[in-house]
């Protein structure tokens, strides 16, 4: 099984929809993070998370909310999708402890808005 | 404003022809740079991380390399299994957000 699991892997939805995407990790991270990319822009992130009482926001949280319900979860929310968050959404984790940066990722969840 | 620029953004090579690909980084303070490959329909697959300028890391066909201003990640004899994206990031020790700073990528085809 994957260290990084994330949920649904592709979605399709119509604008003004509400989506949630989910992430779970079995690494014991601390830090979780939403990262998005699309063709041409690469990744950027849009929040991170050190521990369930600390959210952040990224470089584009526009549009996006989050909640940690424990350590090893982290769901990414669009209240109000539009099409233009069509992208492919990664997860990530990243150790505390030894505080290096690497990140490790999911496999990713494709979101269409139509 | 961290930056990364990843040069070129695509590149088409023969079986055993090699490269390199470069990287490009502004930052306040380097806490690292990553090289990481991503497959189409994947999530990216780590593989260097690079702290201070002059080191130098191998795996396999592939060597990363660290100055003050940029990186490369050198392919020695490339096979067709090495086509993927490349791509690099900055951890910035500067302040701001946490997490990495990625470029775009650079998409590597090695043809038979």
């Amino acid at each position: 099984d994957a260290d990084v699991t994330q949920t649904p892997r592709n979605r399709i939805t119509k604008t003004g929809k509400r989506i949630m995407l989910e992430c779970s990790q079995t690494k014991g991270h601390d830090r979780m993070y939403w990262y998005r990319q699309d063709p041409g822009l690469g990744l950027r992130l849009i929040y991170y998370s050190f521990d369930v009482k600390d959210i952040n926001k990224g470089e584009i949280s526009d549009g996006y909310s989050v909640s940690r319900q424990a350590q090893a979860k982290f769901s990414l929310s669009l209240e109000s999708a539009i099409p233009n968050q069509t992208a492919l959404y990664f997860c990530a984790t990243s150790d505390l402890d030894a505080n290096t940066g690497e990140l490790f990722f999911g496999e990713g969840s494709r979101l269409t808005v139509l | 404003e961290d930056q990364v620029t990843q040069s070129p953004e695509a590149l088409r090579l023969q079986e055993g022809e090699s490269s390199s690909l470069n990287c490009s980084y502004t930052v306040s303070g380097l806490r690292g740079l990553f090289w990481y490959r991503q497959d189409p329909g994947k999530g990216p697959e780590f593989l260097f991380t690079l702290y201070s300028a002059g080191e130098e890391k191998e795996k396999e066909r592939l060597k990363a390399t660290l100055t003050k201003k940029e990186s490369f990640l050198h392919i020695t004899a490339p096979k067709p299994e090495d086509s993927a994206t490349y791509l690099c990031a900055v951890h910035d020790s500067g302040g701001g957000a946490d997490g990495l700073t990625f470029g775009k990528g650079t998409h590597l085809i090695i043809q038979p």
